[in-house]
Order: C-alpha cells, then structure tokens, then sequence
C-alpha cells in the first residue's frame, strides 16, 4: 500500500540556520509527492511538488525539496530559516487507486519551530 | 479570487443530530475531496469525487455520507454524528486534464469546519 512517513513530529532550529523536513514514502510506479504547510487556524497551502524531471524542486517561500529515488525521499529544505515559517508541515503523495480514479495520502506532520 | 468555501466554520452539535457541512470551489475543478485532521493521525481522506456522480469512499469514509451533484458543491453529510467524529474537516478540490493523470495536482483548501459532537 501506498504510504507517506514523516519521521519528525517536531523540527526546532534556530532563525537563519538551514532546515530539514523529513518525508519517505511508498508507491508503486512513479510519485507524485507534494508538501503543504498549515499556519493556525488556516487550511493547508501548497508549497511545492514533484512529477518528473529535476530532483530538486523549487516552491513557495524559498522552500526547496529534494528528490531521491533511491532513498524514496522527499525531504523539505530551506538555506535560512525565518520565525514566520513557524507551521505545520505536510507531506503527500498522489495515490493512483484504479485507471481512473486517484487520491492523496498525507503524511502525519512536523511541526516547525523557528527560534528567534 | 480563486477559493475554496466550507460552512460552517464551527459547529456544535449533539450526539445523533444530522447535519452537513458545505464545500464549494470556483475553480471549476473536477476532483473533490473531503479529510479530517486528527492530532498525531494527520490528514485522513473520508471521501472523494473524481467529478459529477462520481465518488469513493476514503480510507474513513464510516458514518459519513457524500454527493457530488453539481461541479461546484461537495457536502459532507454526518447523518447520525457521534462523539468519535469530533474533528477539524477540510473540503479541498484540484484540476486534472481530460483524459486522465497528466493532473499537476495540488489541492486547493478550504480554511476547515471544527466539528464538536457531544
């Protein structure tokens, strides 16, 4: 079965230093894997995606995510982090249930802590 | 403005008392989908529509019903709701090209319903 794995429940770093966000996953057939973001009392707001092409991926914010094959990963990345990335993040990946039909499978989250 | 619209936004209810929560998009996008968002389980899918008619349960879909009769409109309905459905929902919706998977995919939220059944 498909399956999406966020190891950290929660991430701190320090403002201006480099962050990670951990995803693995499990697909059969190629992933289409996201990253959302979720700030209190919002929805969740996308951030970034892979479906094909160069393994590290550019989105919104200055966030990055690096694709490994090999390592059936997804990890979230930023140079510099900023308190206002304070959120919760999540990892999915796109489920392809029949020829016709799909859904998506989230990960269970990581909060992000950044310390001013 | 391109958006997702759930209502209502918080609810308390009681323990067997029917009610739907609303989900539209002016996106015109074809797939649908509702979730519930549980501390420590992350999102789960309840239910999903890949377009008019057409939907499927989640891996939740227990005590929930759905349609899907306009593009537009996805409500959730708890006919009979219990305590163990307490939770935040989120309606979200994507595009997809005709013809199937060359969907790019991201979904589009709505701001979520907190669902309190006592």
């Amino acid at each position: 079965a498909q399956s999406v794995a966020q190891p950290e429940d929660q991430v701190n770093v320090a403002e201006g230093n480099p962050l990670t966000v951990k995803c693995t996953y499990s697909v059969s057939g190629n992933p289409y894997l996201f990253w959302y973001v979720q700030y209190p009392n919002r929805g969740l707001q996308f951030l970034l995606k892979y479906i094909t092409g160069d393994n590290l991926v550019k989105g919104s914010y200055g966030f990055e995510a690096e694709f490994n094959k090999s390592q059936t990963s997804f990890h979230l990345k930023k140079p510099s982090a900023l308190v206002s990335d304070s959120a919760l993040y999540f990892c999915a990946v796109r489920d392809i249930v029949t020829s016709g039909t799909y859904k998506y499978i989230f990960g269970t989250g990581t909060r992000l802590k950044v310390l001013a | 403005e391109a958006q997702v619209t759930q209502n209502p936004r918080y609810l308390i209810t009681v323990t067997g008392k029917k009610l739907t929560v609303t989900c539209s998009q002016n996106m015109n996008h074809e797939y649908m989908s509702w979730y519930r968002q549980d501390p420590g389980l992350g999102l789960r899918q309840i239910y999903y529509s890949m377009n008019v008619e057409v939907t499927d349960k989640g891996d939740v879909p227990e005590g929930y019903k759905v349609s899907r009769k306009e593009k537009r409109n996805f409500p959730l309905i708890l006919e009979s709701p219990s305590p163990n459905q307490t939770s935040l929902y989120f309606c979200a919706s994507s595009s997809y090209t005709s013809g199937g998977f060359l969907n790019t995919g991201e979904l589009f939220f709505g701001e979520g319903s907190r669902l309190t059944v006592l």
